[in-house]
């Protein structure tokens, strides 16, 4: 099945560093990629759409300039956390839509982040 | 899309059937029923999704009433790997054409 990998798996970074946290489809070409952020005994909470060619798409509330999201390849989304601030650590998912035919999104693994 | 209520949290004894169910009493005619999972400090897994039908796949039954108000999750013999939350989603289905909202869903706790 599809397989989407994401790293890394956890960082801890000082606060104003930046983080970068890949994702990777396998063995698909994934147009569109959504990123979600998880904050502890929640939900997950779509932040982004990445797009391939394209600018991304952020829900409302989200920091454009503080959340870099790239599509560079059908293979590659990256979401970049700048100026990071303890209140960003949360857990980062990204995941890809069903491939034709199919019907279940494949999500990464998940990437804990820690700003201290 | 339409919105969905699940309970907030379930134990089920190791071994048994765990049912979860779900309301969703606003879905539209066309508009599918979807569950996922996700285990602790791992991102979710698609389960199962149905239409009208009763679904069964390698990992769970999916079983939605007449009216298609609400559905069942079924796990017929729950391990404790099966402990997670499960979120009951509806939208319309093709490539990228449902939403994936995701609400509180339901914490089953598989108990030994």
């Amino acid at each position: 099945g599809a397989v989407v990998s994401q790293h890394p798996s956890w960082v801890i970074c000082k606060s104003g560093t930046s983080v970068k946290i890949e994702c990777r489809s396998l063995d698909f070409q994934a147009t569109t990629m959504f990123w979600y952020r998880q904050f502890p005994k929640q939900s997950l909470m779509l932040m982004a759409t990445s797009n391939e060619g394209s600018k991304a798409t952020y829900e409302q509330g989200v920091e454009k300039d503080k959340f870099l999201i790239n599509h560079a390849s059908l293979t590659l989304s990256t979401l970049t956390v700048t100026s990071a601030h303890p209140e960003d650590s949360s857990f980062y998912i990204c995941s890809a839509p069903p491939r034709q035919g199919a019907h279940g999104y494949t999500f990464g693994s998940g990437t804990r982040l820690t700003v201290v | 899309d339409a919105k969905t209520t699940q309970p907030t949290s379930m134990d089920c004894a190791e071994g048994r059937a765990a049912n979860l169910p779900c309301n969703h009493s606003t879905i539209s005619g066309n508009e599918y029923v979807y569950w996922y999972r996700q285990i602790h400090s791992q991102g979710p897994q698609y389960i199962i999704h149905g239409l009208k039908n009763n679904e069964t796949n390698e990992m769970a039954s999916l079983i939605i009433t007449e009216d298609r108000k609400s559905s069942t999750l079924i796990l017929p013999h729950a391990t404790l790997r099966d402990t997670a939350v499960y979120y009951c989603i509806v939208g319309l289905t093709g490539a990228g054409s449902y939403q994936l909202t995701f609400g509180k869903g339901t914490k089953l706790s598989v108990i030994p």
